[in-house]
């Protein structure tokens, strides 16, 4: 079960990207990097995975470092709508999730 | 496709009152997660089941919760007497495991207030 840190709060102004960081130093190799987020009052939604390769999809880019001890999540152009909570976690189909405190992102205009 | 629906979205109780949440999983979605989330902290893990089967209930604090997943589709949650401490948002996701990989979906979550 990995743990993983992440910085509690950050800022980043509209239109710019946002780099939100995460280190899981004692994620197992079978281990996804998961990144989900959670908006105010609401459940937390899923972003992006992977396990060894950068991925993109249509809400971000996962950059995750050769020895996989630490990834970047990239919002390519952040807009007050992502504003949120954000939550990196290392997860299996069989492993206990773990979700820490996340990161806090503050988008301002 | 529908997404994780829970009910009630919120309620008020007074302490040592029973209280259930229900959560009805996306389709298809064999495992299936209770969470609680205390107000400025990540969702913690009460409960996982794989169709009907509990795989993961360390977490569940079996004097007063209880919970069930009958045929492997909706699932109940309950506390048996409610305690302040016991107020919180309780979340409900659902998942297709392929392989390794597991993407969980969240309900919107049933936000409990113990007077």
């Amino acid at each position: 079960d990995a743990k993983t840190t992440q910085p509690p709060s950050m800022d980043c102004a509209e239109g710019r990207a946002a780099n939100l960081p995460c280190n899981h130093s004692t994620i197992s190799g079978n281990e996804y990097v998961y990144w989900y987020r959670q908006i105010h009052s609401q459940g937390p939604q899923y972003i992006i995975h992977g396990l060894k390769n950068n991925e993109t999809n249509e809400m971000a880019s996962l950059i995750i470092t050769e020895d996989r001890k630490s990834s970047t999540l990239i919002l390519p152009h952040a807009t007050l709508r992502d504003t949120a909570v954000y939550y990196c976690i290392g997860q299996t189909s069989y492993d206990k999730v773990i979700f820490g405190p996340g990161t806090s992102l503050s988008v301002i205009p | 496709e529908a997404g994780v629906v829970q009910s009630p979205r919120y309620k008020i109780i007074e302490k040592k009152q029973p209280v259930a949440f229900w959560c009805n999983p996306i389709s298809g979605h064999n495992t299936l997660y209770w969470y609680l989330q205390n107000l400025g902290q990540g969702p913690e893990l009460l409960i996982r089941y794989e169709n009907e089967e509990a795989v993961d209930d360390s977490q569940l604090p079996k004097d007063r919760f209880s919970a069930e997943r009958l045929k492997g589709v909706d699932s109940t949650l309950k506390i048996q007497p409610a305690e302040l401490g016991d107020s919180a948002v309780y979340l409900c996701a659902s998942s297709l495991a392929r392989g390794r990989e597991e993407t969980q979906y969240f309900g919107p979550g049933t936000r409990l207030l113990v007077l």
